[in-house]
This record gives C-alpha cells, sequence and structure tokens, in this order.
C-alpha cells in the first residue's frame, strides 16, 4: 500500500515568512509524528498526535510552531516567523495503533530559510 | 550524557564482512528499541526492532538487546555496498516518541 506522503518535497523561504508542510500518513494509523532533522543530527521529536489530539507537543521549539490534524488523517505543521535556524528537513512518521511503536516515515520536507 | 549514544564512524568492512554498529542509552525505563537506515538525503527506513534481552534475527540482521548495561547492537552479516548507510538506533520509553542517536555511517567496500 501507499506509504507516508509529504507535500512540498522542498520548500525555499524567506526569513520572516509563514510556511506550512503537509503529512498524508498511511491509511488507518492513528498515530501521526513530526520530527527534524538536522545534517548529521538523528530526527529530532516534536508533536504526536494520537486521532485528531496532540498527545504530546513537548518538542516544538517555541510558539513559533504549531501543527494541527483536524479529521484524523493529514497533518499541517506550520512555522510563523520563520528564522534561518529552522532550517531543516522536517520528516512525519506514522504507526498503528496495533504496533509497539514502530514508526514509518515519510520522505521528508527539506525547509530553507534564506 | 546524551540520551542515545552513536559512534559517528565511518566504519568501513570489507563486502561479505560482518558489520558491527553499537549503540548505548541513558534511561532505563526504556521499553523498545529500533535501527533504522538512512541513505543519503531519504528518510530514516525501519529495519529491525526489539523488545526483550536477547538477539533477534531477520535475514541478514541481527538486534542484540542487554537491558542491564543498556545497550543495543545490530549485527550485518555478508556485507554487501548496499548496505552503505547511516543506521540511527531509536529508543521509545513507554511513550510513543522515538529518542534517535545520531548514527553510525557504514561504509562496505567492495
Amino acid at each position: 500500500g501507499a506509504g507516508v506522503s509529504q507535500t512540498p518535497s522542498n520548500k525555499v523561504t524567506e526569513k520572516g515568512k509563514y510556511v506550512e508542510l503537509r503529512c498524508d500518513p498511511i491509511s488507518g494509523h492513528t498515530a501521526l509524528y513530526w520530527y527534524r532533522q538536522s545534517l548529521g543530527q538523528g530526527p529530532e521529536f516534536l508533536i504526536y498526535f494520537q486521532g485528531t489530539g496532540a498527545a504530546d507537543d513537548s518538542g516544538l521549539p517555541n510558539d513559533r510552531f504549531f501543527a494541527v490534524r483536524p479529521e484524523g488523517s493529514v497533518s499541517t505543521l506550520k512555522i510563523q516567523r520563520t528564522e534561518r535556524g529552522d532550517s531543516a528537513v522536517y520528516l512525519c512518521a506514522s504507526s498503528p495503533q496495533s504496533s509497539y511503536n514502530e514508526q514509518f516515515f515519510g520522505p521528508g520536507t527539506r525547509l530553507t530559510v534564506l | 550524557q546524551k540520551e542515545v549514544e552513536q559512534n559517528s564512524g565511518p566504519l568501513s568492512v570489507p563486502e561479505g564482512a560482518i558489520a558491527s554498529l553499537n549503540c548505548t542509552y541513558s534511561d532505563r525505563v526504556s521499553q523498545s528499541f529500533f535501527w533504522y537506515r538512512q541513505y543519503s538525503g531519504k528518510s530514516p527506513e525501519l529495519i529491525m526492532s526489539i523488545y526483550s534481552n536477547g538477539d533477534k534475527e531477520d535475514g541478514r540482521f541481527t538486534a542484540q538487546l542487554n537491558k542491564a548495561s543498556q545497550y543495543v547492537s545490530l549485527l550485518i552479516r555478508d556485507s554487501q555496498p548496499s548496505d552503505s548507510a547511516t543506521y540511527l538506533c531509536a529508543v521509545n520509553k513507554g511513550y510513543s516518541t522515538l529518542t534517535f542517536g545520531k548514527g553510525t555511517m557504514l561504509l562496505v567496500s567492495p
């Protein structure tokens, strides 16, 4: 079946602009995660959804970052007033509720803030 | 001390050899452990999961877990050039989020 999809694959924006990154999880997966990966580092947790609600948003770096999952499927990560330090690959993963937290990643969105 | 530590490498092995990748974690409440493979410019791909002490084998891959020593390893037998990638160790503490190490780069030379 189809894997996790993310759009856009690349996003270049200017400092101070607003961006939205979209994630479409594997069909039937109830859990959805956002991670951020900088060069040479492992993915860093941002936020976790179980269904429509954010079960854990402790990884969001500040209040410029926000994410929603209104219908329990597609999720959007929103970044306001982007800064150069926000440049990274943003990864989305999903997991079936029945699994022992095996997470499957999408291809990622590479965000570049100029 | 970082929560999940891995040697960044690169670890270089000749084709056909066994590659041994190691990971230590700091939090004893960690419950499940994962190995992801990440090719350059691609996203992480889950290759192994392990939840209890001992060994778990899947094809050429064997994951080993020792909770007393807080140590996880991945063995790749008969290494192939296509195994060249960064291997990420990830740990789950019973919540749902994963904590990743920085990864170990593996280079398999023909």
